[in-house]
């Protein structure tokens, strides 16, 4: 089955660094979407790329999509300690009716 | 802003009791969700329902699960008779469109059952 899987699982960082993560997934999608959960919490949508999309930006986010390795990127510049929480990728598959299929997520911590 | 918002934040059940999660989505989106996760484990989806039916479930949702969107604001799941392996945060999420992708998820209701 179709999967999103996030590289790497930890990632450890310090503030004002670049924290870049990846998310690699199977088969045809319609869009892949980020998004943030802080522990024990609900998930907070960050950015969607559709499939015709190579790049996007949000703020400090920046996602790439290369549909030809089945792999896209999260990139946050100029991090903070309110950056700290898990990031995950979901893809939308193209025959769906919006069923997201999750990776296991990439844990970061941003340290002041 | 507007936000999906769920109820109760926590419930704790015994085995084999009927449990019955609340959803408010976001009053004009029309396309509704149920995700769990267990703990430590990946965000796993339930069921998708629009225009008053389901429009896809997965493996999970077998027939100890059920959905019902019973006035016009509120989205419910049921579960039947609930097993131990059921214990896991609950999610919904709504859609506004066709042409709109973005979920937009609630804070989750924790289900433990005992």
């Amino acid at each position: 089955s179709q999967q999103g899987e996030e590289d790497p699982q930890a990632l450890s960082i310090q503030e004002g660094e670049n924290a870049t993560m990846n998310c690699s997934y199977k088969t045809s999608i319609n869009n892949l979407q980020w998004y943030r959960q802080n522990s024990g919490r609900g998930l907070v949508h960050l950015i969607l790329i559709r499939s015709n999309e190579r790049e996007k930006h949000s703020g400090r986010l920046r996602v790439t999509l290369d549909t030809s390795k089945k792999s896209s990127s999260l990139l946050i510049t100029a991090s903070r300690a309110a950056d700290t929480a898990s990031y995950f990728c979901a893809t939308d598959a193209a025959d769906s009716w919006g069923k997201l299929q999750f990776g296991a997520g990439t844990q970061v911590v941003v340290t002041p | 802003e507007p936000e999906v918002t769920q109820t109760p934040s926590h419930q704790v059940t015994q085995m084999g009791q009927e449990v019955i999660l609340r959803c408010v989505p976001i009053s004009n989106h029309l396309y509704f969700y149920w995700y769990r996760q267990i703990l430590g484990q990946k965000v796993e989806f339930l069921v998708s329902f629009y225009n008053n039916e389901i429009s896809e479930k997965s493996e999970i949702f077998d027939d100890q699960f059920s959905v019902e969107r019973p006035d016009g604001s509120n989205f419910t799941l049921k579960i039947r008779s609930t097993k131990l392996e059921d214990s896991a945060m609950y999610f919904c999420a709504s859609r506004l469109q066709d042409t709109s992708y973005e979920q937009y998820f609630g804070p989750g209701t924790r289900l433990t059952v005992t």
